[in-house]
């Protein structure tokens, strides 16, 4: 059965600290990995790591995806109150190649 | 610019009644899904469409239907509403290559 795991579940950092976060799927046929941000309304898209784009960065944002341990980390630098969100992970099901499925998401809060 | 937009964005309705959630995407994606969030399962796939004329069911689709008459818009209608479905629902949209972007949600409350 498809599966996607994030840990921890929730994290409380302070303002400068980083954080790693992480992503475990279980996936026949593995296409795409997808990391969104959810504030207090819709996930917005950060990163799409696939088989040719195993990195990517933005600012101070960055992600990984290990394809042997079937798992990506997300890292936040220098963290602000403004990164306190949910984070989530997605990986297409193998059944369909736009049908994700999501982890529970990790709770970051970071205190001023 | 493209946007997704979901209507009403709060919605208190009782049990039994037929409900529909409305979703306009201007992207011309496509792909369109709805998912609905609920605490400790993440967010689920209730339908999706690849295209005009095109609807799938997703993992928890029961009570709910959709349809799709043009590009933009999927709706969701609730058939008879329940309690079951109180929930915080989104709409999304992907291109070909993958990457999906969200409505702001609608936040339903059945009693």
């Amino acid at each position: 059965e498809d599966k996607v795991v994030q840990s921890p579940l929730s994290l409380v950092v302070h303002e400068g600290d980083t954080v790693t976060l992480n992503c475990s799927y279980e996936v026949t046929n593995f296409r795409s990995l997808l990391w969104y941000k959810q504030e207090k309304k819709a996930p917005t898209f950060l990163f799409m790591l696939t088989s040719s784009g195993i990195e990517k960065k933005s600012g101070r944002l960055s992600s990984i995806l290990d394809k042997k341990e079937l798992s990506s980390i997300l890292n936040i630098t220098a963290t602000q109150t403004g990164d306190s969100a949910i984070y989530l992970c997605a990986v297409p099901r193998n059944s369909g190649t736009y049908k994700y499925i999501f982890g529970t998401g990790t709770r970051l809060k970071v205190l001023a | 610019d493209a946007e997704i937009t979901q209507s009403p964005r709060h919605k208190i309705t009782e049990t039994g009644r037929q409900v529909t959630l409305a979703c306009h995407q201007t992207w011309n994606h496509n792909n369109m899904f709805w998912y609905r969030q609920d605490l400790g399962h993440g967010l689920r796939l209730i339908h999706y469409s690849y295209g005009v004329q095109d609807t799938n069911k997703g993992e928890v689709s029961d009570g709910y239907s959709v349809s799709r008459s043009n590009t933009e818009d999927l709706p969701l209608t609730l058939e008879s509403a329940a309690s079951s479905q109180t929930s915080v629902y989104f709409c999304a949209s992907s291109s070909r290559q993958g990457e999906a972007f969200f409505g702001q949600g609608t936040r339903l409350t059945v009693v």
